[in-house]
């Protein structure tokens, strides 16, 4: 199945600072790339995705881009906020698209401190 | 959480007993999964359901099995729970088998905290 790598493992910032958070995938057929925030004894909440077509996208302070070229895709999280700290995982859809399924990295925790 | 509720939210078992976990839906998504949740390998798939009785393995199927009666419900069991299956469990929905139809995104549920002794 496609390979999913997410870096940095861990991040720390200082609140007000910006946060970078980056996956590389491996199959060009993907079209389908989803972030997920998980604060602790939660499941994974979807924050914002991407789809091939569009190179970038936001969402107030929070914001996505795809490099099809490359085959990476980073989460930028602007004016960080304690409350951003979380685990944050990238997903990507694999060949064929086998029913949906996602292949996801295997996190990065983010801690802003105040 | 989407309308999704799993239960135990956590169970502690001996090695050897079967166990069931349940995912339940009141948003009448086709689609449904079960994860594993581990320190250093993020979100594994175990298995996934396309419909009613209508089940596929995922990546780490192997002393697992699901079944699917009603749309709503989707358990997962053990038939034999090992130490290996100490994890965190997530049940995810989506509407949508996805590639661009735009409706693929999955929601995941609270999870279930299993620790086989």
């Amino acid at each position: 199945g496609e390979n999913v790598e997410q870096h940095p493992s861990t991040l720390s910032v200082q609140e007000g600072d910006s946060a970078v958070i980056k996956c590389t995938y491996s199959d060009s057929a993907s079209n389908y790339f989803p972030w997920y925030k998980q604060e602790l004894g939660k499941g994974p909440q979807l924050i914002i995705d991407i789809r091939s077509n569009v190179g970038e996208k936001k969402d107030q302070r929070i914001a996505v881009t795809l490099n099809k070229t490359a085959k990476h895709f980073s989460l930028h999280i602007t004016e960080t906020q304690p409350e951003d700290s979380a685990v944050y995982f990238c997903a990507g859809t694999p060949p064929g698209g086998s029913q949906g399924n996602l292949n996801f990295g295997k996190g990065t925790k983010l801690s802003v401190k105040p | 959480d989407a309308g999704i509720t799993q239960s135990p939210r956590h169970k502690v078992t001996e090695t050897g007993t079967p166990v069931t976990l349940r995912c339940h839906q009141t948003e009448n998504h086709r689609y449904m999964y079960w994860y594993r949740q581990d320190p250093g390998h993020g979100l594994r798939l175990i298995h996934y359901s396309y419909g009613v009785k209508d089940t596929d393995k995922g990546e780490v199927s192997d002393g697992y099995s699901v079944s699917r009666s009603k749309t709503e419900d989707f358990l997962l069991t053990l038939e034999s729970a090992t130490s290996s299956q100490t994890s965190v469990y997530f049940c995810a929905i989506s509407e949508s088998k996805g590639q661009g139809t735009g409706q693929e995104t999955q929601y995941f549920g609270p999870g279930t905290r299993l620790l086989v002794l």
